[in-house]
């Protein structure tokens, strides 16, 4: 089976912008959660999505949103981008279930603002 | 801050020596579950321990839980150059939602 992909790997912004960011879990998967990797705040849950539903929420800025398509496919957004929003976002996807269960990274994608 | 805290945040060794990572969390957890991350990539999952678990053991990992001191050890017996990375444990106690701790940054010296 094909690993979780995320695309683009790198970017680069400008403050203001906006970003999507894309995420193919595992075949099968359909819970897909996202966090997001910085040096100071360590690795922060952002949102979850299961059959096209935001399932968990983090605590982040309603600047964050993400979406969750009917062939399990996300995709985050973050808008009026920041400075402090530079970071790595991982993407994981895991089987059903109402139990956290193991779950399955991504490579990233490492998001620098300007 | 809901995260957890491990103990030590960095610790370097000589290859074939074990490693020991501690984790303290917070909340009343269902697993624990511990991860490896080799620079700035990707998880990876080693081990998930249930609540009701008190040890695991996955090839060179042993993975210790006591839910009364809500704390979770790992130990990497016989340690190897690729065990390099930094490792983290997650507190899973929601559906899908992992809190993971700052990390044991690891270094296996040669």
């Amino acid at each position: 089976k094909a690993g979780v992909t995320q695309t683009p790997r790198y970017l680069i912004k400008t403050r203001g912008q906006q970003v999507t960011l894309s995420c193919s879990p595992i075949s099968g998967h359909r819970s897909v959660s996202w966090y997001q990797q910085t040096p100071g705040q360590g690795l922060q849950f952002l949102f979850e999505y299961f059959s096209e539903t935001q399932r968990n929420k983090g605590n982040f800025p309603g600047r964050f949103s993400g979406r969750q398509f009917s062939n399990s496919r996300s995709e985050m957004n973050v808008s009026t981008l920041e400075l402090g929003d530079s970071a790595l976002y991982l993407c994981a996807s895991s089987l059903t279930g109402g139990a956290p269960l193991e779950q399955f990274f991504g490579p990233g994608t490492r998001l620098t603002v300007l | 801050s809901q995260q957890g805290e491990e103990d030590p945040q960095a610790l370097s060794i000589q290859e074939g020596e074990n490693a020991t990572m501690n984790c303290s969390y917070k909340t009343s957890i269902n697993n624990l579950q511990w991860y490896r991350q080799n620079s700035g990539r990707g998880l990876v999952h080693l081990i998930l321990i249930r609540s009701n678990e008190r040890e695991k053991h996955s090839g060179r990992l042993r993975v210790t839980l006591d839910t009364s001191k809500k704390s979770s050890s790992l130990l990497i017996t016989a340690s190897r150059a690729a065990d390099t990375a930094s490792y983290f444990c997650a507190e899973g106690s929601g559906a899908q939602k992992l809190v993971f701790g700052q990390g044991t940054r690891l270094t296996i010296n040669p």
